[in-house]
């Protein structure tokens, strides 16, 4: 069953230092997304990427992030300059798109960060 | 705006025993709602959906949920706990943006933790 890869599973970082997390989604796949998980609390969106550019994001999503697809396979989250606060499980998810009906969103396995 | 409310963020129940995970939501229009489960170190499985049609739906091992519009909830259950059942559950709710493409960002609930002891 095709499913959505992340890497890496786990990143120690420096505050202050850039991050690059990496996933792949499921390959015919149009709609991407990325949330997070800060330890203990919600799952919070972050960001949806549609046909090359963002569609949506949320107030968290500022300018110290940034998403793209520099390939025609791989979907990346980039944090320029981590903060304390940045630490957390980051979720990429990904989803066909069919007229009409809401399709599932698959996410993947996360990678957790940690910034120092 | 959106919102989930879980209640009881742990539940305990015995093997053998129904499980029953509480989920409320608030939206301005009829949303479409889901629940996931994450095991430990594993990402977000889908257990099942409501988008249309039947309100009562039913999902991967065994579980169910009924979408009542009247009390704004869609609880999780299930007749009979089996400790692989032994999880995260997060309710979750989206809004489609029927006319902008459908983007669909997913609203979670702070989650559930199911313990089940033998």
């Amino acid at each position: 069953e095709p499913e959505v890869t992340q890497t890496p599973s786990h990143q120690v970082t420096q505050m202050g230092q850039e991050v690059i997390l990496r996933c792949v989604p499921i390959s015919n796949h149009l709609y991407f997304y990325w949330y997070r998980q800060i330890l203990g609390q919600k799952v919070e969106f972050l960001v949806s990427f549609y046909n090359n550019e963002i569609s949506e994001k949320s107030e968290i999503f500022d300018d110290q992030f940034s998403v793209e697809r520099p390939d025609g396979s791989n979907f990346t989250l980039k944090i320029r300059s981590t903060k304390l606060e940045d630490s957390a499980m980051y979720f990429c998810a990904s989803r066909v798109r069919t007229s009409g009906e809401q399709e599932t969103q698959y996410f993947g396995p996360g990678t957790r960060l940690l910034v120092l | 705006a959106q919102s989930v409310t879980q209640l009881g963020s742990h539940v305990s129940v015995s093997e053998g025993a129904l499980v029953l995970l509480r989920c409320n939501y608030s939206s301005s229009v009829p949303p479409y709602l889901f629940w996931y489960v994450q095991y430990p170190n594993q990402g977000l499985q889908l257990l099942l959906k409501y988008t249309t049609g039947a309100t009562l739906v039913k999902g991967i091992n065994g579980f169910e949920a009924e979408f009542k519009k009247s009390e704004t909830s869609f609880h999780l259950t299930k007749p009979s706990a089996h400790m692989s059942d032994a999880a995260e559950y997060f309710c979750a709710v989206s809004l489609a943006k029927l006319f902008s493409g459908g983007y669909n960002k997913l609203i979670f609930g702070a989650g559930t933790r199911l313990a089940v002891h033998p």
